[in-house]
């Protein structure tokens, strides 16, 4: 059974500074997603991770992926408020549309 | 292009009723899912289709059932409502069922209340 784990499940952090969200997953998958979900709201997708060593940066936030260590980081650089939101990561387990395993979500709060 | 829409957006039912939600996208997508989200749970997997004329179970199919109705609707039925279903129900659909970059786009969620 595929299990994926976030860490931290909870951040509040200052605005400026750098922080990282890690997310592990238990069994071989080669395909690994971050979403956002800001209160209330649906799910936005953030970045597709698809290879070892894969890393997709889009403004303050950056993703890598590390297929061996099952492991990977969103990092946020120099955070500021818009940023805070619940991320998630999510893993498919197999080959063809069996749907996504997600993690429990890291609710970020950024504060002034 | 309205993406993936579902209704009702609000709904509130006693124990023992049923009730259809309602989900089509516009974007030509192949496979559908439905999840639902309880707090401190993530999302959890009930039901997919990965083409037109197919469902298959996924984490948590119990108390539900799911009917493709052609490529844009992916309807989710429960039929004898309980408490422990109460939940958001968020739809979502992608272009080949995760293949290369697919990803999965998802709708504004059904918040269910059993009382």
């Amino acid at each position: 059974e595929l299990k994926v784990e976030q860490n931290p499940l909870f951040l509040s952090m200052q605005e400026g500074k750098n922080y990282t969200i890690y997310c592990n997953y238990s069994t071989t998958s080669d395909r690994l997603y971050w979403y956002r979900q800001d209160p209330g709201k649906s799910l936005e997708s953030l970045f597709v991770l698809l290879s070892n060593g894969a890393v997709k940066q889009e403004g303050r936030l950056m993703a890598s992926l590390d297929t061996k260590a099952r492991l990977s980081t969103l990092h946020i650089t120099a955070a500021v408020h818009d940023l805070s939101a619940t991320y998630f990561c999510a893993v498919v387990s197999g080959g063809g549309a069996d749907g996504l395993t997600f993690g429990k979500g890291t609710h970020l709060i950024i504060q002034p | 292009n309205a993406g993936v829409t579902q209704t009702p957006k609000f709904q509130v039912l006693k124990t023992g009723q049923s009730m259809t939600l309602q989900c089509a996208q516009d974007m030509n997508h192949n496979s559908m899912y439905w999840y639902r989200q309880d707090p401190g749970m993530g999302l959890r997997l009930i039901y997919y289709s990965a083409s037109e004329g197919t469902t298959d179970k996924g984490e948590v199919p119990n108390g539900y059932n799911v009917s493709r109705l052609n490529k844009r609707e992916f309807s989710l039925r429960l039929e004898s409502a309980a408490p422990s279903q109460t939940s958001v129900y968020f739809c979502a659909s992608s272009l080949q069922g995760f293949s290369m970059s697919d990803t999965q786009y998802f709708g504004p969620g059904t918040r269910l209340t059993v009382l």
